[in-house]
């Protein structure tokens, strides 16, 4: 069964600090990762997907990496912004299922 | 928003009572799924329908009995709750259920109190 776990839990930082959030699974069999947004009182919003094949992805401020053989991604959210304060999931899809850890917590200080 | 809506947003019921979820997805998506995301624990995966059929069910307790009248629409039935079933209940849809590389689309959520 696929575990991922995702440290810190929670996150502050100062507004212009860079973000960085980790995600580790257990299983390498893995088809893609996934990390998403979620605000309160929101449901998921997807940011990047990284392919099984790839290394990384960009869109922005946001840049992500995978590293499958040793089961590891890192969100970097460069220049953060008291916007970016929310939940973020990473989630892994293998076995035709998509498996999910708890989230880190962001909370950026103006 | 991104085209799933669930209504209500939030409730509250004793465990006697009876109450359904509402989600309804204007994507025309083929594939439905309903997940309970609880305080400080990762998102678990409860039903997975596929062009109106079952084709998941996550050992979910009976308590919990879904139905989908069609790929726009999916309820969650709810009876005889217990407070530990108070969570976030999210819906999401995706083009189909089959493959890898689908997306999931996620609605807004149902934040459910059981007293």
């Amino acid at each position: 069964k696929q575990e991922v776990t995702q440290i810190p839990a929670a996150l502050s930082v100062p507004e212009g600090e860079n973000l960085v959030l980790n995600c580790s699974f257990t299983d390498s069999a893995i088809y893609n990762l996934q990390w998403f947004r979620q605000d309160p009182g929101k449901g998921l919003t997807s940011l990047l997907l990284i392919q099984s094949s790839q290394r990384e992805q960009t869109s922005g401020r946001l840049n992500a990496s995978l590293d499958k053989s040793s089961g590891r991604s890192t969100l970097y959210i460069a220049a953060s912004q008291p916007g970016d304060s929310a939940t973020y999931l990473c989630a892994v899809r293998s076995d035709y299922k998509l498996s999910f850890g708890a989230g880190t917590t962001v909370t950026v200080r103006a | 928003e991104t085209g799933v809506t669930q209504t209500p947003r939030h409730l509250v019921m004793g465990m006697t009572n009876k109450k359904s979820l509402k989600c309804e997805q204007h994507l025309g998506h083929n594939a439905m799924y309903w997940y309970k995301q609880s305080a400080k624990k990762p998102l678990e995966l409860m039903f997975v329908y596929n062009f109106k059929e079952q084709t998941e069910n996550n050992s979910v307790p009976s308590r919990f009995s879904p139905e989908c009248p069609n790929s726009s629409h999916l309820f969650l039935h709810l009876h005889t709750l217990q407070p530990e079933d108070s969570a976030l209940y999210l819906c999401a849809s995706s083009q189909g259920a089959g493959g890898n590389q689908e997306t999931q689309y996620f609605g807004p959520g149902t934040r459910l109190l059981v007293l």
